[in-house]
């Protein structure tokens, strides 16, 4: 069964600075997609950026970038510029190739962005 | 405007009794989900659906019950068979594609049941 794990339950940066939360995850398979969600004080889940696991290049979106060892099965999210409008629990999730959209995901990383 | 609505936004019920959570959308989506978000934890799948008149059962089935008599609809019972019944209820829905498309999920804002 895959696991994810998400080490940091929470963390905070400073308005403007740079912020990485952890996940790693546990599976036999060689072909899957992983994932970060956003689910703001709203509780609305939000789909941050995605990552397939046969692209070697890692995916960007704007100030959010991740950073994808497959080796070490590891998917780092990075938030660059952190902006108030970031605080928000962060989930990362997994999901096995042709599994029909059967997401697994982490704990969630709290995360506070300070004026 | 597309999206997912669910309601009500809070729910409460009578240890005993069975409560449907409703969840429309207008994306036009085949595949519908169902969560339970409870403190500390992250999101575990109840059912999902891939077509209408078909659904499976995900990781944590047992006490509850879904249909899908209408692609854009996917309720979600809760019977009083389910033993901790009061936590926070996502639905959701993707693209059908047997692509990383099904796992960019959109969600609805969810439901907050609690039974007392």
């Amino acid at each position: 069964a895959q696991t994810v794990t998400q080490s940091q339950p929470e963390m905070s940066v400073q308005e403007a600075e740079t912020v990485t939360l952890s996940c790693t995850y546990d599976t036999s398979e060689n072909n899957y997609y992983l994932f970060w969600y956003k689910q703001p004080p709203s509780r609305q889940m939000i789909l941050v950026i995605r990552q397939e696991a046969y692209k070697q290049q890692n995916a960007t979106e704007n100030r959010f970038s991740v950073n994808f060892q497959k080796a070490a099965k590891s998917f780092s999210l990075k938030i660059s510029d952190s902006q108030l409008g970031d605080t928000a629990m962060y989930f990362c999730a997994f999901m096995r190739w042709r599994s029909q959209g059967n997401l697994i995901f982490g704990k969630g990383t709290k995360l506070s962005v300070k004026p | 405007d597309g999206g997912i609505t669910q309601s009500p936004k809070y729910l409460f019920r009578k240890e005993g009794q069975n409560v449907t959570l409703s969840c429309e959308q207008n994306l036009n989506h085949d595949a519908m989900y169902w969560y339970r978000q409870d403190p500390g934890q992250g999101l575990r799948l109840i059912y999902y659906s891939q077509i209408v008149n078909d659904f499976q059962k995900g990781d944590i089935a047992e006490g509850y019950s879904v249909s899908r008599e209408k692609k854009e609809s996917f309720p979600l019972t809760v019977t009083s068979a389910q033993k901790n019944p009061t936590a926070f209820y996502l639905c959701a829905s993707s693209l059908q594609r047997g692509t990383v498309d099904e796992g960019e999920q959109y969600f609805g804002p969810g439901t907050r049941l609690t039974v007392t």
